[in-house]
């Protein structure tokens, strides 16, 4: 599997952007670049995926490079509720096994009120 | 919907006792992962299945760790005998598969909370 590397642990303050990056050097042309979070206590959530251009849903923006060597999870106003660890994944989008999702670290955002 | 729905939340049970974990997907979804969540290994995927038959069970640890999906509602997670080690946070989650394009996005239970004595 691609390997992804994160920082691990970011701190925001509330009510302001946060961008969280992640490296994946190594991905292929059929992987695409999953974020799941995992709120204190909970199972982890889905958040948004790509595979060349940015993307937008009602939680954050993933902007992804030219290279698709690097993303970047942007949330635009981080709330207490955003505390938790985020979670960058790579998966093979080709049938037949793309259906997993191998966990790292992640980064553990802190929010500040 | 209800969401992934596992019972029970916390399991406290002593050594060499059977522990069964149980998981609901959500309604339609085709695909069932069981996962592993420790302090020391982060989360690991066990075993996963498609269309109730298991496809993927390299994360399974040992043979005291098994998994049947007998019908495309319900899910077990048993460990016989359970030792102290196998402490941690179970996960089930299900996603559906609508073709490679998807994301498959998956959508995680609450979790049980297993302690071994």
């Amino acid at each position: 599997d691609a390997k992804t590397t994160q920082p691990n642990s970011m701190e925001s303050n509330e009510e302001e952007p946060v961008h969280l990056p992640c490296n994946h050097s190594t991905i292929s042309g059929t992987d695409y670049i999953h974020w799941y979070r995992q709120l204190p206590s909970q199972g982890p959530e889905y958040v948004i995926h790509g595979l060349t251009s940015n993307v937008n849903n009602r939680m954050a923006s993933l902007a992804i490079a030219e290279d698709r060597k690097s993303s970047t999870l942007i949330l635009h106003r981080a709330t207490l509720r955003d505390a938790a660890v985020y979670y960058c994944i790579l998966r093979d989008r080709r049938q037949g096994g793309s259906e997993k999702l191998v966990f790292g670290k992640g980064t553990k955002l802190t929010v500040n009120p | 919907d209800a969401g992934v729905i596992q019972s029970p939340r916390h399991e406290v049970t002593e050594m060499g006792q059977e522990v069964t974990l149980r998981c609901k997907p959500i309604s339609g979804h085709d695909y069932l992962f069981w996962y592993r969540q420790t302090m020391m290994r982060g989360l690991e995927l066990l075993i996963y299945f498609n269309n109730n038959v298991p496809i993927d069970d390299s994360g399974m640890p040992e043979d005291r760790f098994s998994a049947k999906m007998p019908n495309a509602s319900f899910s077990t997670l048993k460990i016989q005998p359970s030792e102290p080690r196998d402490s941690a946070v179970y996960f089930c989650a299900s996603s559906l598969s609508t073709g490679v394009s998807s994301g498959y996005e998956q959508y995680f239970g609450p979790g049980t909370r297993l302690t071994v004595t």
